[in-house]
């Protein structure tokens, strides 16, 4: 089954203890990116990779940093969670970036809700 | 001024009534559009996907596009239960384009 997958779905932290995120996909595809939704703000972009080794900021990069070793993996790491970074966490997959062909159909994993206390 | 504006509801309507889910966009480079389910504890899943203006229609679901207007709209016929979640318009240009520029959502429930 075609799917993008994330660990943990729910984790309570507190500031400062460094984590990480996985996000893995099994549809080979190139492009990745990590979204955070929040209420009256919607989905923002904090970081995409258009394939191994190549990553950028999105809209809301500050906070955090990520790594694209392997096609398939795209970890979100929060090196040190302030309370600010309480949010829903949706990694996203497609096969090619927006604005490259008609592949536009972007497939989400299924969220990490993060509180930071 | 947000490049998408979608109206955050919630909307509800009765079983069988025609639902008008609407966004505004400012950028006039936007050329695809989408529109996204997102249901309850669950990532978004895209539902309809046009380029430029005009319409696409998908069962019980049409999607119109306005670019004079700025404006996007999705229209659900016969509505269900079971399409109650929250809809999500997201747009992107045609080249240069790193990501999608979402709405914030409209929230939408269906009363049997």
């Amino acid at each position: 089954e075609a799917q993008v997958t994330q660990n943990p779905r729910y984790l309570i932290t507190v500031t400062g203890k460094k984590l990480t995120v996985t996000c893995s996909q099994n549809m080979n595809h190139e492009y990745m990116s990590w979204y955070r939704q929040d209420p009256g703000l919607g989905l923002r972009q904090i970081y995409y990779s258009m394939n191994v080794e190549v990553t950028d900021k999105g809209d809301v990069p500050e906070g955090y940093k990520v790594s694209r070793k392997e096609k398939r993996n795209f970890p979100l790491i929060l090196e040190s969670p302030s309370p600010n970074q309480t949010s829903l966490y949706f990694c996203a997959s497609s096969l090619r970036r927006p604005g490259r062909g008609a592949s536009y159909e972007q497939y989400f994993g299924p969220g990490t809700r993060l509180t930071v206390t | 001024q947000k490049e998408v504006e979608q109206d955050p509801g919630p909307l509800s309507v009765p079983e069988g009534a025609i639902v008008s889910l609407n966004c505004t966009y400012s950028n006039s480079a936007f050329q695809y559009f989408m529109w996204y389910r997102q249901y309850s504890r669950k990532g978004p899943e895209l539902l309809m996907y046009t380029y430029s203006s005009g319409n696409k229609e998908d069962g019980r679901f049409t999607a119109q596009v306005d670019k004079s207007s700025k404006y996007i709209s999705l229209f659900i016929r016969d509505s269900q239960p079971s399409d109650s979640a929250t809809y999500l318009c997201a747009m992107s240009p045609q080249t240069g384009a790193n990501n999608l520029f979402f709405g914030t959502g409209t929230r939408l429930t269906v009363i049997p």
